[in-house]
């Protein structure tokens, strides 16, 4: 039973460029969020997928924007890229109909922006 | 922002029980507590959690004191694998709610 997969692992932009992370939600699971971790910090919440809609938001700009396909995978776009944005970048999945279900997250992409 | 507060790092004793402490005064009543842990380079691994009743599984025990405004999290016989950055979160915005993450504590599992 395969967990959160994400890719790429690692990449590697540069400032004002765009870039989208992949994400496989655990098998089972219907609902996917994603967090960015910057080096030292606990994951911030950035949103979060069901029925390929956006259902909660964190304080993030617009820069930041997502996709759930209809198989429940999802994209994080990030455009206009800045040197701050460079971060361990997590999916987390879980379904959606089991209240309090734990997330369960991947392994994240470590995006670096020169 | 984080309803937590955990200290930034403690040690701990291979064999030896490691006692994480956590405070969440503000937790209101139908809010849960998870713990999880990240080791350096991996995503974060979920680890228990709880609402007001003590729980048990096979990684750890969770105990909540009887006001909920702090809890313990208890790894009976530390290795140094369970060296990571333990999180303690509340729960907020109900059942479908996300997990909003502290700086956590940093445990250092000692031989």
């Amino acid at each position: 039973d395969a967990g959160v997969t994400q890719s790429p692992t690692h990449l590697i932009k540069t400032r004002g460029q765009q870039v989208t992370l992949r994400c496989s939600p655990k098998s089972g699971h219907d609902t996917v969020s994603w967090y960015q971790q910057a080096l030292g910090q606990g994951p911030q919440f950035i949103f979060q997928y069901y029925e390929e809609e956006e259902r909660q938001r964190g304080n993030f700009p617009d820069r930041f924007s997502g996709h759930q396909f209809p198989n429940y995978s999802s994209e994080l776009n990030v455009n206009a890229l800045l040197l701050g944005d460079s971060a361990l970048y997590l999916c987390a999945s879980r379904p959606w109909g089991v209240s309090n279900s734990p997330l369960h997250f991947g392994n994240g992409t470590r995006l670096t922006v020169t | 922002d984080a309803k937590t507060t955990q200290p930034p790092s403690m040690d701990c004793a291979e064999g030896r029980a490691a006692n994480l402490p956590c405070n969440h005064s503000t937790i209101s009543g139908n809010e849960y507590v998870y713990w999880y842990r990240q080791i350096h380079s991996q995503g974060p691994q979920y680890i228990i959690h709880g609402l007001k009743n003590n729980e048990t599984n096979e990684m750890a025990s969770l105990i909540i004191t009887e006001d909920r405004k702090s809890s313990t999290l208890i790894l009976p016989h530390a290795t140094l694998r369970d060296t990571a950055v333990y999180y303690c979160i509340v729960r907020v915005g109900g059942s479908q709610g996300n997990l909003i993450f502290g700086k956590g504590t940093k445990l250092s599992v000692k031989p």
